[in-house]
């Protein structure tokens, strides 16, 4: 069963507009979460994260916003840029947990045309 | 300062051989994890190790080994490569296994 959940595969946003990818997660143990690009033929790289005693994180034209009621974070990036294009993962952890590791998402891929 | 480096970059095996992938990190890292990466199904946690000798399986394990002898190596190791272990493989690294993680460019493995 997929703790982590992207329901959508791909987003296409105007440069210059704002992103919104989302996120949703069915552990309640987890406490941080994680936010990382990808671009093809590269390694992940970390982008942002959260800490569950915080509901917003921002860096730059950066932000995450989590609710906890509700199990869901979710990354704006505003303004968008081509630059941005990338698969998106989300990724949550449980702190002192049995499972000490990251658990991602399926991953989100951002197309911000000119 | 390299980060985490991996070799090869690329990798074609028949089926039934076997190899080992290199995995090396200079950060001192005590956590080091290998993932498999496949259309449509994310990042799956393959084996990781929080410290030297200390090795414990992720999600996905069968049909890989590992070893962590030093701190700054985590080979993963093919016995006996499958099909079905066509995939993109990272390595990353981090001072814990539940925060910031900083992954290596991977290899691409296709067997056939």
């Amino acid at each position: 069963d997929q703790q982590v959940k992207q329901n959508s595969p791909s987003l296409s946003v105007q440069e210059g507009r704002i992103s919104i990818l989302n996120c949703d997660y069915t552990n309640s143990m987890f406490d941080y979460f994680l936010w990382y690009k990808k671009y093809p033929a590269e390694g992940p790289t970390f982008l942002i994260s959260i800490s569950s005693i915080k509901d917003k994180n921002e860096d730059g034209r950066f932000t995450v916003f989590l609710n906890k009621s509700a199990k869901h974070l979710s990354l704006h990036i505003v303004p968008s840029q081509p630059g941005d294009s990338a698969v998106y993962f989300c990724a949550a952890s449980e702190d002192g947990g049995s499972q000490g590791n990251l658990i991602f998402g399926k991953g989100t891929k951002l197309s911000v045309k000119p | 300062n390299a980060g985490v480096t991996q070799t090869p970059k690329f990798q074609v095996l028949k089926t039934g051989q076997s190899m080992t992938l290199q995995c090396a990190q200079d950060m001192n890292h005590e956590y080091m994890s290998w993932y498999r990466q496949d259309p449509g199904m994310g990042l799956r946690l393959i084996h990781y190790s929080v410290g030297a000798g200390i090795t414990d399986q992720g999600e996905v394990p069968n049909g890989y080994n590992v070893s962590r002898s030093t701190t700054e190596d985590f080979p993963l190791r093919l016995l006996s490569a499958a099909p079905s272990q066509t995939s993109v493989y990272f390595c990353a690294s981090s001072l814990t296994g539940d925060r910031e993680q900083y992954f290596g460019p991977g290899t691409r493995l296709t067997v056939t």
